[in-house]
Protein backbone atom coordinates (compact mmCIF):
# COMPACT_ATOMS: atom_id res chain seq x y z
CA UNK A 1 0.00 0.00 0.00
CA UNK A 2 0.81 3.66 -0.17
CA UNK A 3 3.22 4.58 2.68
CA UNK A 4 5.28 7.46 4.10
CA UNK A 5 8.72 7.47 5.47
CA UNK A 6 10.71 9.95 7.55
CA UNK A 7 14.09 10.11 8.90
CA UNK A 8 14.04 9.62 12.65
CA UNK A 9 14.26 12.14 14.91
CA UNK A 10 15.33 14.20 17.24
CA UNK A 11 16.70 16.53 15.03
CA UNK A 12 18.87 18.91 17.21
CA UNK A 13 20.62 22.25 15.50
CA UNK A 14 22.08 25.04 16.45
CA UNK A 15 20.44 28.63 15.62
CA UNK A 16 20.92 29.59 11.71
CA UNK A 17 22.33 25.90 10.58
CA UNK A 18 20.79 24.35 7.94
CA UNK A 19 18.00 21.82 7.76
CA UNK A 20 17.11 18.80 6.16
CA UNK A 21 14.29 16.39 6.86
CA UNK A 22 13.89 13.38 4.69
CA UNK A 23 10.49 12.10 3.77
CA UNK A 24 10.22 9.18 0.92
CA UNK A 25 7.41 8.01 -0.12
CA UNK A 26 5.53 4.51 -1.98
CA UNK A 27 2.87 5.21 -3.67
CA UNK A 28 0.74 4.69 -7.23
CA UNK A 29 0.33 7.55 -9.81
CA UNK A 30 1.16 11.09 -8.62
CA UNK A 31 -0.01 11.77 -5.35
CA UNK A 32 -0.36 15.55 -3.43
CA UNK A 33 2.80 16.00 -0.92
CA UNK A 34 2.23 18.06 1.98
CA UNK A 35 4.85 19.10 4.92
CA UNK A 36 2.79 19.74 8.16
CA UNK A 37 4.20 21.66 11.67
CA UNK A 38 3.10 21.15 15.02
CA UNK A 39 4.19 23.04 17.77
CA UNK A 40 3.90 22.19 21.41
CA UNK A 41 0.58 22.02 22.66
CA UNK A 42 -1.08 22.73 19.74
CA UNK A 43 -2.61 20.44 16.69
CA UNK A 44 -0.84 20.23 12.86
CA UNK A 45 -0.61 23.14 10.23
CA UNK A 46 -0.12 22.86 7.10
CA UNK A 47 3.49 24.59 6.16
CA UNK A 48 3.95 23.66 2.59
CA UNK A 49 2.21 21.50 -0.13
CA UNK A 50 3.18 20.43 -4.00
CA UNK A 51 0.87 18.77 -6.64
CA UNK A 52 2.86 17.89 -9.25
CA UNK A 53 6.64 16.43 -10.16
CA UNK A 54 9.31 18.85 -9.63
CA UNK A 55 6.99 21.71 -7.91
CA UNK A 56 8.41 23.20 -5.16
CA UNK A 57 6.55 24.04 -2.33
CA UNK A 58 7.84 26.83 0.30
CA UNK A 59 6.14 28.78 3.18
CA UNK A 60 8.06 30.76 6.13
CA UNK A 61 11.99 30.14 4.15
CA UNK A 62 11.19 26.16 4.50
CA UNK A 63 11.15 24.43 0.51
CA UNK A 64 10.49 21.14 -0.47
CA UNK A 65 11.18 19.82 -4.12
CA UNK A 66 8.37 17.13 -5.38
CA UNK A 67 10.79 14.26 -6.59
CA UNK A 68 9.39 11.86 -9.09
CA UNK A 69 12.29 10.34 -9.90
CA UNK A 70 13.32 9.35 -6.07
CA UNK A 71 10.20 9.63 -4.89
CA UNK A 72 11.26 11.95 -2.11
CA UNK A 73 9.91 15.30 -0.65
CA UNK A 74 12.45 16.48 1.79
CA UNK A 75 12.23 19.31 3.97
CA UNK A 76 15.38 22.14 3.73
CA UNK A 77 15.37 25.60 5.49
CA UNK A 78 18.67 27.81 4.76
CA UNK A 79 18.99 29.03 8.65
CA UNK A 80 16.65 27.69 11.60
CA UNK A 81 15.78 30.03 14.47
CA UNK A 82 14.64 28.25 17.84
CA UNK A 83 11.16 28.90 17.29
CA UNK A 84 10.78 26.77 14.41
CA UNK A 85 11.02 23.56 17.34
CA UNK A 86 8.45 21.39 16.46
CA UNK A 87 7.25 18.36 14.89
CA UNK A 88 6.96 18.02 11.43
CA UNK A 89 4.89 15.84 9.77
CA UNK A 90 5.17 14.45 5.91
CA UNK A 91 1.76 13.25 4.03
CA UNK A 92 0.53 12.36 0.94
CA UNK A 93 -2.77 12.36 -0.94
CA UNK A 94 -3.32 9.17 -3.06
CA UNK A 95 -6.57 8.32 -4.66
CA UNK A 96 -7.90 7.50 -1.31
CA UNK A 97 -10.06 9.54 0.58
CA UNK A 98 -8.02 10.72 3.66
CA UNK A 99 -3.71 11.67 3.69
CA UNK A 100 -1.13 9.22 4.69
CA UNK A 101 0.81 10.49 7.62
CA UNK A 102 4.54 9.50 8.56
CA UNK A 103 5.34 8.75 12.06
CA UNK A 104 7.12 12.47 12.17
CA UNK A 105 10.52 13.85 12.88
CA UNK A 106 10.95 16.25 15.98
CA UNK A 107 13.21 19.07 15.54
CA UNK A 108 14.84 20.79 18.44
CA UNK A 109 17.03 24.04 17.61
CA UNK A 110 19.45 25.55 20.79
CA UNK A 111 20.12 29.32 21.14
CA UNK B 1 -14.47 31.68 10.16
CA UNK B 2 -13.63 29.91 13.59
CA UNK B 3 -12.18 26.89 11.76
CA UNK B 4 -12.11 23.95 13.40
CA UNK B 5 -13.49 23.66 17.02
CA UNK B 6 -12.82 20.64 19.51
CA UNK B 7 -14.29 20.42 22.79
CA UNK B 8 -13.42 20.09 25.20
CA UNK B 9 -9.97 20.86 25.29
CA UNK B 10 -9.05 18.92 28.50
CA UNK B 11 -10.88 15.87 30.21
CA UNK B 12 -10.20 13.31 32.62
CA UNK B 13 -12.24 10.27 32.62
CA UNK B 14 -12.59 7.11 35.08
CA UNK B 15 -12.39 3.76 33.60
CA UNK B 16 -15.62 2.61 32.47
CA UNK B 17 -16.97 6.02 31.94
CA UNK B 18 -18.48 7.56 28.48
CA UNK B 19 -18.24 10.71 26.78
CA UNK B 20 -18.55 12.52 23.38
CA UNK B 21 -15.64 14.50 21.97
CA UNK B 22 -17.32 17.52 19.97
CA UNK B 23 -16.11 18.69 16.68
CA UNK B 24 -17.44 21.60 14.46
CA UNK B 25 -16.51 23.03 11.36
CA UNK B 26 -17.68 25.99 9.76
CA UNK B 27 -15.79 25.90 6.22
CA UNK B 28 -18.41 23.92 4.30
CA UNK B 29 -16.25 20.96 4.31
CA UNK B 30 -17.84 17.82 3.51
CA UNK B 31 -14.14 15.64 4.58
CA UNK B 32 -13.90 15.43 8.11
CA UNK B 33 -11.45 12.63 10.58
CA UNK B 34 -10.77 12.10 13.73
CA UNK B 35 -6.83 11.08 14.26
CA UNK B 36 -5.44 9.97 17.87
CA UNK B 37 -1.88 10.86 18.76
CA UNK B 38 -0.43 8.87 21.54
CA UNK B 39 3.17 10.69 23.52
CA UNK B 40 5.87 11.31 20.98
CA UNK B 41 3.90 9.04 18.32
CA UNK B 42 2.28 9.77 15.29
CA UNK B 43 -1.20 10.17 14.07
CA UNK B 44 -3.40 7.07 13.40
CA UNK B 45 -6.91 7.55 11.70
CA UNK B 46 -9.53 6.61 13.82
CA UNK B 47 -12.88 7.20 11.61
CA UNK B 48 -13.49 9.40 8.86
CA UNK B 49 -16.96 10.88 6.91
CA UNK B 50 -16.99 12.38 3.03
CA UNK B 51 -20.41 14.04 4.02
CA UNK B 52 -23.37 14.04 5.99
CA UNK B 53 -24.58 10.57 6.92
CA UNK B 54 -21.58 8.70 5.70
CA UNK B 55 -18.69 7.26 7.82
CA UNK B 56 -16.56 5.18 7.85
CA UNK B 57 -13.54 2.90 9.67
CA UNK B 58 -9.88 4.14 9.82
CA UNK B 59 -7.18 1.98 11.09
CA UNK B 60 -8.38 1.98 15.04
CA UNK B 61 -11.61 2.22 15.28
CA UNK B 62 -12.30 -0.22 18.47
CA UNK B 63 -13.93 1.50 21.40
CA UNK B 64 -15.09 4.16 19.31
CA UNK B 65 -18.08 5.10 17.19
CA UNK B 66 -19.08 8.69 15.45
CA UNK B 67 -22.08 9.77 13.52
CA UNK B 68 -22.45 12.53 10.80
CA UNK B 69 -26.14 13.98 10.37
CA UNK B 70 -25.01 17.67 9.63
CA UNK B 71 -22.27 18.86 7.51
CA UNK B 72 -20.54 20.87 10.15
CA UNK B 73 -20.33 18.52 13.16
CA UNK B 74 -18.45 14.95 13.67
CA UNK B 75 -18.35 13.70 17.41
CA UNK B 76 -16.42 11.30 18.33
CA UNK B 77 -18.21 8.95 21.53
CA UNK B 78 -15.99 6.36 23.83
CA UNK B 79 -18.65 4.20 24.95
CA UNK B 80 -16.42 2.44 27.91
CA UNK B 81 -13.39 4.39 28.54
CA UNK B 82 -10.29 2.41 29.61
CA UNK B 83 -6.86 3.72 29.81
CA UNK B 84 -5.15 2.74 26.06
CA UNK B 85 -7.58 5.50 25.35
CA UNK B 86 -5.32 7.47 27.25
CA UNK B 87 -4.42 9.84 23.95
CA UNK B 88 -4.36 13.76 22.12
CA UNK B 89 -7.26 13.39 19.94
CA UNK B 90 -7.41 15.72 16.59
CA UNK B 91 -10.20 16.40 14.64
CA UNK B 92 -9.58 17.42 10.74
CA UNK B 93 -11.34 18.95 7.99
CA UNK B 94 -11.20 19.23 3.97
CA UNK B 95 -12.86 20.48 1.29
CA UNK B 96 -10.98 19.26 -1.22
CA UNK B 97 -7.94 16.69 -0.28
CA UNK B 98 -5.73 18.45 -2.99
CA UNK B 99 -5.35 21.29 -0.24
CA UNK B 100 -4.84 19.26 2.18
CA UNK B 101 -6.53 18.89 6.05
CA UNK B 102 -7.41 21.65 8.40
CA UNK B 103 -6.61 20.55 12.17
CA UNK B 104 -8.40 21.23 15.54
CA UNK B 105 -6.59 22.08 18.27
CA UNK B 106 -7.17 19.04 19.90
CA UNK B 107 -8.78 17.23 22.91
CA UNK B 108 -6.36 16.31 26.07
CA UNK B 109 -8.22 12.89 27.30
CA UNK B 110 -6.85 10.74 30.74
CA UNK B 111 -8.19 7.97 31.56
CA UNK B 112 -7.62 6.64 35.00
Amino acid sequence: GNSVTQMEGPVTLSEEAFLTINCTYTATGYPSLFWYVQYPGEGLQLLLKATKADDKGSNKGFEATYRKETTSFHLEKGSVQVSDSAVYFCALKDSSYKLIFGSGTRLLVRP
Amino acid sequence: NAGVTQTPKFRILKIGQSMTLQCTQDMNHNYMYWYRQDPGMGLKLIYYSVGAGITDKGEVPNGYNVSRSTTEDFPLRLELAAPSQTSVYFCASSYSLEDGYTFGSGTRLTVV
